[in-house]
């Protein structure tokens, strides 16, 4: 059955440093999402993404963030200059069009020291 | 927020059927009921989803009732790997947007051997 991917599983950082966390989504669709939780507490929506732009961002998707479909299988969300406060799960998401189910990887756990 | 209310936490004997319910009494017409669960560090798995009807599936049914404003989630055979917290989501399905999930706090179900 085909699933969400997301590399790498672990990424350890400095404050102040750059990351860049990778999903590959399921190959039939065509609506990404981001979402992080931080340790305790909800699983919150950062970005939508389709038609290689953005749909939709919370408040918390900032200057400090952005999202790129480099090619035709990778969804990248990048944080510049990380705080400690962006230590969380980020898990990426899919669905074959905007209305249907969105079906999720198995997250990145980013630390920031 | 939400618009969902769940119990904090459930208990459930291993072999049992575990029944998690979930009120929606504002729901709209055109929002579905999903429900996800979450296992402990992993991404939220998608379960099961419904608009009016009762739907089952390999791994659990929903039963909504008739005026839509509460569901129950129904695992037939809880083992001890259907441990999780559960979330029970409203969404709306609108054409020509894609739409975040917004998650709560769901139930976190305990199954005792």
């Amino acid at each position: 059955e085909p699933e969400v991917t997301q590399t790498p599983s672990h990424q350890v950082t400095q404050m102040g440093q750059e990351v860049i966390l990778r999903c590959v989504p399921i190959s039939n669709h065509l609506y990404f999402y981001w979402y992080r939780q931080i340790l305790g507490q909800k699983v919150e929506f950062l970005v939508s993404f389709y038609n290689n732009e953005i749909s939709e961002k919370s408040e918390i998707f900032d200057d400090q963030f952005s999202v790129e479909r480099p090619d035709g299988s990778n969804f990248t969300l990048k944080i510049r200059s990380t705080k400690l406060e962006d230590s969380a799960m980020y898990f990426c998401a899919s669905s074959r069009d905007g209305q249907e189910t969105q079906y999720f990887g198995p997250g990145t756990r980013l630390l920031v020291l | 927020d939400a618009k969902t209310t769940q119990p904090t936490s459930m208990d459930c004997a291993e072999g049992r059927a575990a029944n998690l319910p979930c009120n929606h009494s504002t729901i709209s017409g055109n929002e579905y009921v999903y429900w996800y669960r979450q296992i402990h560090s992993q991404g939220p798995q998608y379960i099961i989803h419904g608009l009016k009807n009762n739907e089952t599936n390999e791994m659990a049914s929903l039963i909504i009732t008739e005026d839509r404003k509460s569901s129950t989630l129904i695992l037939p055979h809880a083992t001890l790997r259907d441990t999780a917290v559960y979330y029970c989501i409203v969404r709306a399905t609108s054409m020509n947007r894609d739409d975040k999930i917004i998650f709560g706090k769901g139930t976190r179900l305990h199954i005792l051997p």
